[in-house]
């Protein structure tokens, strides 16, 4: 099956540094990629959708200057938090829609020290 | 509004017990509805998209339009079902997920 491999798993980084999350379509272009934001004990939530080759598309109250994502290519998306606070502190996950629905990256845990 | 009800944040039944969980959805237009699984320190699987009307690992949900309900059923739980379990919309151009709160499923042996 389609395959997104999402990177790094954890990462812990101090606070006011930036940090980069990759998601990467192993065995499938991925022309649409979505990221999520899930809180402990809490759903996933639809921070944005980009698009390869486009600005992506944030959802009402995710700030565009903080939370960078680059789709440059069919098997790549990025996010970046910017100037990461400890509230920015949470688990961050990517999906690609697929010909049978959708495929989950296994997620980044981020903590802001 | 919430797009997707998942009433039971929690649910356990015992071993060899039929389960449900429940899912409603509130969407005008003709839904495309998924249960997602994630097992403990696992990524989200698919377990069933309506559309497909097929049974994963002895599960099935039936989309029932008039009362906008789309639960998740097995007659006999297993142990190894334990985990957390995501009822999704598929919605806008884009065909964005919308995710329910999650029920976690926990079958006591």
């Amino acid at each position: 099956g389609a395959v997104v491999s999402q990177h790094p798993s954890w990462v812990i980084c101090k606070s006011g540094t930036s940090v980069k999350i990759e998601c990467r379509s192993l065995d499938f272009q991925a022309t649409t990629m979505f990221w999520y934001r899930q809180f402990p004990k809490q759903s996933l939530m639809l921070m944005a959708t980009s698009n390869e080759g486009s600005k992506a598309t944030y959802e009402q109250g995710v700030e565009k200057d903080k939370f960078l994502i680059n789709h440059a290519s069919l098997t790549l998306s990025t996010l970046t938090v910017t100037s990461a606070h400890p509230e920015d502190s949470s688990f961050y996950i990517c999906s690609a829609t697929v010909y049978y629905g959708y495929t989950f990256g296994s997620g980044t845990r981020l903590t802001v020290v | 509004a919430q797009r997707v009800t998942q009433p039971e944040k929690l649910l356990s039944v015992f071993k060899g017990a039929p389960v449900e969980l429940k899912c409603n959805y509130s969407y005008s237009g003709s839904p495309e509805l998924f249960w997602y699984v994630q097992y403990s320190r696992q990524r989200l699987q698919l377990l069933l998209r309506h559309i497909s009307r097929e049974s994963i690992k002895g599960f099935t949900a039936d989309l029932n339009k008039g009362e906008t309900s789309f639960h998740l059923k097995k007659p006999f739980a297993q142990e190894e079902d334990s985990a957390m379990y995501y009822c999704a919309l598929s919605e806008g151009s884009a065909r964005q997920l919308t995710f329910g709160s999650g029920t976690q499923l926990t079958v006591l042996p």
